[in-house]
């Protein structure tokens, strides 16, 4: 079972200020995903990258793939309260697609 | 576009008392999942389907059994509710083709308190 790894845990920033939060592994994805979760409600997701190297934004959120397929990150630019919420990655381990391992997340908190 | 669609929101069982959580989905994506997310312990897969009359254990299966009689549902059934068992749970479906997962969307959860 591959094991996805989030940095920072907790992170807590002003309006305005950038971020970037960490995703790691030791196992090579097909596909990785990022979600977006806010209390009561499920996860949402953000976006998928396939290609080792992508680069994908999403207005102020850039997505990057490592070139090996064994790490992302997700940049938020100028942070908004509204960016707020738990933070998830997920990989489809190489050879199966059956089912995504999600990392345990990154809690942002963006203060006005 | 209702997508995924959990019900009830919010149930509280007594220790040993039995319930099935509903889940459906509009969107004719082949694979559906069940998970559980407890605070801190991120996401756990329960049993997840790759197809109708298709099931699969997950990381954390057991206490719970499921059926996937069409593409469209997907119930969660508890049999012998225990205080263990008292989480958030999420459905989710997504489209799985040529060896890639596209990502889920998941149902709004259920809030689950087992007393």
């Amino acid at each position: 079972t591959q094991l996805l790894e989030q940095s920072p845990q907790f992170l807590s920033i002003q309006e305005g200020e950038n971020l970037t939060v960490y995703c790691n592994s030791s196992s090579v994805f097909s596909s990785l995903q990022w979600y977006r979760q806010e209390p009561g409600e499920g996860p949402v997701l953000l976006v998928t990258v396939v290609t080792g190297g992508e680069v994908k934004k999403l207005k102020r959120l850039t997505f990057q793939f490592g070139d090996a397929r064994k790490d992302s990150s997700l940049h938020i630019t100028a942070a908004q309260p509204g960016d707020t919420g738990l933070y998830l990655c997920a990989g489809a381990e190489s050879g199966s697609a059956r089912q995504l391992t999600f990392g345990s997340g990154t809690q942002l908190t963006v203060l006005p | 576009n209702a997508g995924v669609t959990q019900t009830p929101k919010f149930r509280i069982l007594k220790i040993g008392q039995s319930m099935t959580l509903q889940c459906t989905q509009d969107m004719n994506h082949n694979y559906m999942y069940w998970y559980r997310q407890d605070p801190g312990m991120g996401l756990k897969l329960i049993y997840y389907s790759v197809g109708a009359g298709i099931t699969d254990k997950g990381e954390v299966p057991n206490g719970y059994n499921v059926s996937r009689s069409t593409t469209e549902d997907f119930p969660l059934r508890l049999e012998l509710a225990a205080p263990s068992q008292t989480s958030v749970y999420f459905c989710a479906s997504s489209y799985v083709g040529s060896g890639t997962n596209y990502g889920y969307t998941f149902g709004s959860g259920t809030r689950l308190t087992v007393v």
